[in-house]
């Protein structure tokens, strides 16, 4: 089955701790997206990237990092100096760097404590 | 800033009925719209795309897309208690690479 995964579904860390989550899709996409969903809110767009080994900040990438070694793969880094980390990441992709249709992973939900 | 706009209901219908969601956009010039679907805790799923002025259908829902008046809408005919959800609109807009801006979600509820 092709598609976009993500893991964990769910996450809890302590405050201070870097956490990564995971996001792989075997669709042969070149686009890989972050967003993050706080209740309430719309998609607030953390990184992109549009080819592999490059990525560009989003509109709230402070306090997290990204990277894109591999086409499947593009995981993000929540750091401790993401101030309201708590939320609902969302992974997606998209065909190729013309094409605006994005498609979502399953998403993981984040809890800092 | 561009910028999405949507009611964030909820907006009740009974089943049976045509459910109307409306989105409105700040820039005139703008590529691709989109409706995606969002049940609680789940993700976003895209149901519908429209690039041009005028409707566009697919099964039970139809967006039309009115460029000069800057607004996207979706219809779904013969409302059923499983459309009940959240929908997102998203907009691409012109000079901004292929990144969607999201409205905050119309939550639609379809009633017995």
């Amino acid at each position: 089955d092709g598609g976009i995964t993500q893991s964990p579904k769910y996450l809890f860390r302590k405050e201070g701790q870097n956490v990564t989550l995971s996001c792989e899709q075997n669709l042969n996409h070149d686009a890989m997206y972050w967003y993050r969903q706080d209740p309430g809110q719309g998609l607030r767009l953390i990184y992109y990237s549009q080819i592999v080994n490059d990525f560009q900040k989003g509109d709230i990438a402070e306090g997290y990092s990204v990277s894109r070694e591999k086409k499947e793969s593009f995981p993000l880094t929540v750091t401790s100096a993401q101030k309201n980390p708590t939320a609902f990441y969302l992974c997606a992709s998209s065909w190729e760097a013309g094409v605006a249709e994005q498609y979502f992973g399953p998403g993981t939900r984040l809890t800092v404590t | 800033q561009k910028e999405v706009e949507q009611n964030s209901g909820p907006l009740s219908v009974p089943e049976g009925a045509i459910a109307s969601l409306n989105c409105t956009y700040s820039d005139r010039v703008s590529q691709s719209f989109f409706w995606y679907r969002q049940y609680s805790g789940k993700s976003p799923e895209l149901i519908m795309s429209i690039y041009s002025n005028g409707d566009k259908e697919d099964g039970r829902f139809t967006a039309q897309l009115n460029k000069a008046s800057q607004y996207v809408s979706l219809l779904i005919r013969d409302s059923q208690p499983s459309d009940s959800a959240t929908y997102l609109c998203a907009v691409s807009f012109t000079g901004g690479g292929n990144k969607l801006t999201f409205g905050t979600g119309t939550q639609l509820k379809v009633e017995l």
